[in-house]
C-alpha cells in the first residue's frame, strides 16, 4: 500500500540541539512534498514545501528540507532548536495532481530548556 | 487573510444523534477538504471539493457521512447516527488548485461522542 512514514513518533532534546526528522513515501512518479506543523493548541500550519527546482529547501523559523529521489525521502532539519519549537511535526505528501494530501503519523518534539 | 475557519470548535454529542460541522475557507480558494483526524495519528482525507462539486470520496466516508459545498464557498459536513467511533478532529483545508497547489488547514472541530 502506498504509504507516508515517519521514522519517530518522539524526539525529545535540548535547546541549541539540531533536530532531523526523516520522511520517507511509497509513491512513485511525481510527488509534491510539504512539512506541516502543529504548536500545542494550534491548527496546522505549513512549515515548508517543495513542488520541483533545488532538492534543497528553506521554510520559515529556519527550517529546511532535502529531497532526495533515489531515496524516496524529504527529511526535515533544523542546525539549532529553541524551545518554540515544540510542536508536532507531519509530513505530508500529495501523489496526485488534484491535492489530496497523505499524512505521516507525526513526530512529537519536545524542546528543553 | 482571514484564514479557514470551522465551527463549532468543539462538539459533544450522543451516540445515535446527527451532527453538522461548518467550514468558511479562505476567500478566493476554489478547493476545500475534509480531514479526520484521531489521537496518535496524522490527518486522513475524507472528501475533496471543486467550487460546489464534490469529486472524491475516501472509503472512510461511511454512507452516515454527508458533505455539500452548495454554493462554492463554505462546506458543511454531517455525521448521521454518531458511534464513538466517530470521535476525532475534523479538519478542513482549503486551497487556490494548480500545479503548486498548497492547503491551508483551519483550526478543527473536536468531536466526542459519548
Amino acid at each position: 500500500a502506498q504509504s507516508v512514514s515517519q521514522h519517530n513518533h518522539h524526539v525529545i532534546l535540548s535547546e541549541a540541539a539540531s533536530l532531523e526528522l526523516g520522511c520517507n513515501y511509497s509513491y512513485g512518479g511525481t510527488v509534491n512534498l510539504f512539512w506541516y506543523v502543529q504548536y500545542p493548541g494550534q491548527h496546522l500550519q505549513l512549515l515548508l514545501k517543495y513542488f520541483s527546482g533545488d532538492p534543497l529547501v528553506k521554510g520559515i523559523k529556519g527550517f529546511e528540507a532535502e529531497f532526495i529521489k533515489s531515496k524516496f525521502s524529504f527529511n526535515l532539519r533544523k542546525p539549532s532548536v529553541q524551545w518554540s519549537d515544540t510542536a508536532e511535526y507531519f509530513c505530508a505528501v500529495n501523489p496526485g495532481s488534484w491535492g489530496k494530501l497523505q499524512f505521516g503519523a507525526g513526530t512529537q518534539v519536545v524542546v528543553t530548556p | 487573510d482571514t484564514g479557514v475557519s470551522q465551527d463549532p470548535r468543539h462538539k459533544i454529542t450522543k451516540r445515535g444523534q446527527n451532527v453538522t460541522f461548518r467550514c468558511d475557507p479562505i476567500s478566493e480558494h476554489n478547493r476545500l477538504y475534509w480531514y479526520r483526524q484521531t489521537l496518535g495519528q496524522g490527518p486522513e482525507f475524507l472528501t475533496y471539493f471543486q467550487n460546489e462539486a464534490q469529486l472524491e470520496k475516501s472509503r472512510l466516508l461511511s454512507d452516515r457521512f454527508s458533505a455539500e459545498r452548495p454554493k462554492g464557498s463554505f462546506s458543511t459536513l454531517e455525521i448521521q447516527r454518531t458511534e464513538q467511533g466517530d470521535s476525532a478532529m475534523y479538519l478542513c483545508a482549503s486551497s487556490l488548485g494548480g500545479a503548486t497547489d498548497t492547503q491551508y488547514f483551519g483550526p478543527g472541530t473536536r468531536l466526542t461522542v459519548l
